[in-house]
């Protein structure tokens, strides 16, 4: 089957740096994504990692180990705004670009 | 503007009733897919389709159909046969061929009583 974990809610201060965990086990891997979605609205994309190591954006990274099934997105200089859910989905291996996605991480950030 | 639409954002019926939800989109994307989304639980896919005039059933495709006769539309039927449709519909769209992200649009939250 396929399993991907993520912790249900964080808290976190305005300014600070907040990693969000992502392991995952799935049947085939085709890379790792990592959407931010504000209540009832739409899943927008942050980042992709298909290789391992860290990739930048900004005040958004991820990074991505595949041969532990983990990735993490860090966030720096936390806004009020960056209160959100952190969506963790895997790519599986195959022709179409099947996403698996996990429950998401609801993070709060306060003054 | 390019862009995803689905309508409406609010959609209730009562039991027993067929339920069409609609999704658009003007970003030439070929590949469109319709999500389901409840409380604690990930995205889960419901239908997916590569190319006009074909689709496939994604993991919980039980109680829906779909469409796909223009490249631009993608409408989701939400059956009686459904037995828990009360949820949030996501449609998203993506490119093919290569790894591409999805691109989702704002949703309909569809309550049935």
């Amino acid at each position: 089957g396929q399993n991907i974990d993520q912790p249900t809610e964080m808290t976190a201060t305005e300014g600070a740096i907040v990693q969000i965990n992502c392991t995952y086990q799935t049947s085939g891997f085709n890379g790792l994504f990592w959407y931010q979605q504000h209540a009832g609205e739409a899943p927008t994309f942050l980042s992709y990692n298909v290789l391992d190591g860290l990739e930048e954006k900004g005040r958004f990274s991820s990074f991505l180990s595949r041969s532990k099934g983990y990735s993490y997105l860090l966030l720096k200089e936390l806004q009020m705004k960056d209160s959100a859910s952190y969506l963790c989905a895997v790519k599986l291996s195959g022709g179409y670009n099947k996403l698996i996605f996990g429950a998401g991480t609801r993070l709060a950030v306060h003054p | 503007d390019g862009g995803i639409t689905q309508s409406p954002k609010y959609l209730f019926r009562k039991e027993g009733q067929n339920v069409t939800l609609s999704c658009e989109q003007n970003l030439n994307h070929d590949a469109m897919y319709w999500y389901r989304q409840d409380p604690g639980q990930g995205l889960r896919l419901i239908y997916y389709s590569q190319i006009v005039n074909d689709f496939q059933k994604g993991d919980i495709a039980e109680g829906y159909s779909v469409s796909r006769e223009k490249k631009e539309s993608f409408p989701l039927t939400v059956t009686s046969a459904q037995k828990n449709p009360t949820a949030f519909y996501l449609c998203a769209t993506s490119g093919t061929g290569a790894i591409y992200e999805q691109y989702f649009g704002p949703g309909t939250r569809l309550t049935v009583t």
